[in-house]
Order: structure tokens, then C-alpha cells, then sequence
């Protein structure tokens, strides 16, 4: 069964620095997000992306958030400048169609930062 | 008022009982509606689609009020997999594009033998 892949699955960095979180996507599917889970709180959307352009975005995506879809199989979240409150665990999915359809999740990436 | 509200729980069940979780949500323009599951610090799995007229999946019932803005998880005869947190999720119509996910916190089951 196809699956979303993440890596790296732990990612510790300093505050202040850039990371990139990787992820490919279910490779027939056309529509890719990113979600992120605090520690004990609930999955928050971050931002939808289609046909190289971000579709919808949330609240908590601003300035520092950026997403790229650097080639045909690679989906990616930067965050530019980390600060404490970002980590989370940040999961990838994908939709084969997009609005309103089952959307599959990557095993998630778990960002610490110090 | 949240989004997606859900009785956190836990709720704590022998093996064969049956349980039932609720939802409620607050946009009732919504258009989608799901419930995932997750175990401990897994991703989340999408156990069943919730459809207006109710729809069943072996031993998991699901059904949707929409009047009343509430959705319900129904497991029989639980086995000791079924632990886990349970979300409950809606694509309300805040825009027209229909992509985000509005995760309740979920509901925690722990069966036991």
C-alpha cells in the first residue's frame, strides 16, 4: 500500500536556526499539507498546496513558513527562524483530489527546539 | 466555541463492550466529516468517512446529525487494539477551497482484557 514518507523522524536544532522537513507524498496525489501536533494538544492545519501554489493556509502560517515542492516527488516545510514554541511533531499528507477528500499522513517528524 | 469538541475521556472498557463517542461541531456549513484514529505518538489513520445516513465498517458505526451539529463513533464487541485516541474531523466551508482538516483533541480509549 503507498504510503507518505518523512524524514528525517527527529530533528533537534537551536533557536534562531532554519530547518527543512521533507516528505513524499502518495505519488498520484496532487494535493499535499502540513499539520503539526504540540505535545498533547490537537493536530492544527498549517497550509495546503496544489499545482505549485499554496491553496489554504492557517493562522499559525506566517512569515517564517514556507513550503516547496522542489521536484517531482519531494514536498517540503521550511521554517526560517525556529523559536521554542514550534516544536511539535509536524506531519505531511496527501489527497489524491483534494477538496473535501480522505487525506493520508506520513509518520510525522519531531521537531525539538532548544 | 471550539471548532470540534470531543469528551476527552479516557474511557476505560472491558473486552466485548461496546462504546460510543460523540462530537460536536460548530460550522454548520461543514462538508466533510471523519474519524481517524491515532495511537501514542503515531500519525493519524483515517478509520471511516461519516456519511448523513449513517454508514457502518464491521464492528465501527458512525452517524451524523447535521440539525444538531454532532457526530458519533460507535465500536462493538472491542478488542484490545482498538486503544488509542480517537479524532474526530470536519472540513467546515470556511472558504471555498475545502483542504483543512479541523481536528477535534480526540477521545482516548483504553480496552482491557
Amino acid at each position: 500500500e503507498p504510503e507518505v514518507t518523512q524524514t528525517p523522524s527527529h530533528q533537534v536544532t537551536q533557536m534562531g536556526q532554519e530547518v527543512i522537513l521533507r516528505c513524499v507524498p502518495i505519488s498520484n496525489h496532487l494535493y499535499f499539507y502540513w499539520y503539526r501536533q504540540i505535545l498533547g494538544q490537537k493536530v492544527e492545519f498549517l497550509v495546503s498546496f496544489y499545482n505549485n501554489e499554496i491553496s489554504e493556509k492557517s493562522e499559525i502560517f506566517d512569515d517564517q513558513f514556507s513550503v516547496e515542492r522542489p521536484d517531482g516527488s519531494n514536498f517540503t516545510l521550511k521554517i526560517r527562524s525556529t523559536k521554542l514554541e514550534d516544536s511539535a511533531m509536524y506531519f505531511c499528507a496527501s489527497s489524491e483530489l483534494g477538496r473535501w477528500e480522505t487525506q493520508y499522513f506520513g509518520p510525522g517528524t519531531r521537531l525539538l527546539v532548544l | 466555541r471550539k471548532e470540534v469538541e470531543q469528551d476527552p475521556g479516557p474511557f476505560n472498557v472491558p473486552e466485548g463492550a461496546t462504546v460510543a463517542f460523540n462530537c460536536t461541531y460548530s460550522n454548520s456549513a461543514s462538508q466533510s466529516f471523519f474519524w481517524y484514529r491515532q495511537d501514542c505518538r503515531k500519525e493519524p489513520k483515517l478509520l471511516m468517512s461519516v456519511y448523513s445516513s449513517g454508514n457502518e465498517d464491521g464492528r465501527f458505526t458512525a452517524q451524523l446529525n447535521r440539525a444538531s451539529q454532532y457526530i458519533s463513533l460507535l465500536i462493538r464487541d472491542s478488542k484490545l487494539s482498538d486503544s488509542a485516541t480517537y479524532l474526530c474531523v470536519v472540513i467546515p466551508l470556511a472558504n471555498q477551497a475545502g483542504t483543512a482538516l479541523i481536528f477535534g483533541k480526540g477521545t482516548t480509549l483504553s480496552v482491557s482484557s
